[in-house]
């Protein structure tokens, strides 16, 4: 079974640009959670989504968005981006249960 | 709101010692499920046990074991006979049913030296 799968792996942007990163979940898991994780401050919680449905949004400007289709492929979008969106963005997904597998995650840097 | 501490930014261990890392939580819940993930420099994040609150016994698997303490809302990963892979970073994480939510501390570094 083929794991959580994120694109792109690398990212370089300036600031005011958007970005769009895609998530594909495991084969069957309609679950898809999404991170940001920067150096000293560990993983935060940016959304979930479940059958296209976000069920909870974390502390993070509206900047910040997601979408989920319905074969559960997830995408996560910023818009305007700042100097303080460099971070590693992880995607996880997981049956609904409560393990979740994660993809290898998009490290965005921005100018 | 819940909360996971990890104070422990970094640690050492000798190969084939015993380590291990610990990690606080603040919950009001009595139904919850606590884990531990580890993240080597591949960066690809992996679950290395899993602890649900209703249970009073602790979980192993093979050389990594829990120390679960409930009541003073503690979660301690214990290493034994330490490998060289398992130099990572390590995240203690909390999740209640109902949520979608979990929250991670911000990790323990652990290095292995040979």
């Amino acid at each position: 079974k083929a794991g959580v799968t994120q694109t792109p792996r690398y990212l370089i942007k300036t600031r005011g640009q958007q970005v769009t990163l895609s998530c594909s979940p495991i084969s069957g898991h309609r679950s898809v959670s999404w991170y940001q994780q920067t150096p000293g401050q560990g993983l935060q919680f940016l959304f979930e989504y479940f059958s296209e449905t976000q069920r909870n949004k974390g502390n993070f400007p509206g900047r910040f968005s997601g979408r989920q289709f319905s074969n559960s492929r997830s995408e996560m979008n910023v818009s305007t981006l700042e100097l303080g969106d460099s971070a590693l963005y992880l995607c996880a997904s997981s049956l609904e249960g409560n393990i979740q597998y994660f993809g290898a995650g998009t490290r965005l840097s921005v100018l | 709101a819940q909360t996971v501490t990890q104070s422990q930014p970094e640690m050492s261990v000798q190969e084939a010692e015993t380590v291990t890392l610990s990690c606080t939580y603040d919950t009001s819940e009595s139904d919850y499920y606590l884990f531990w993930y580890k993240q080597p420099p591949s960066r690809q994040m992996i679950l290395v046990i899993r602890q649900e609150a209703y249970k009073q016994q602790n979980a192993t698997e093979n050389r990594f074991s829990v120390n679960f303490q409930k009541a003073a809302k503690s979660f301690s990963l214990k290493i034994s006979d330490s490998q060289l892979g398992d130099a990572a970073m390590y995240f203690c994480a909390y999740h209640t049913s109902g949520t979608y939510k979990y929250i991670f501390g911000t990790g323990t570094r652990l290095k292995v030296l040979a």
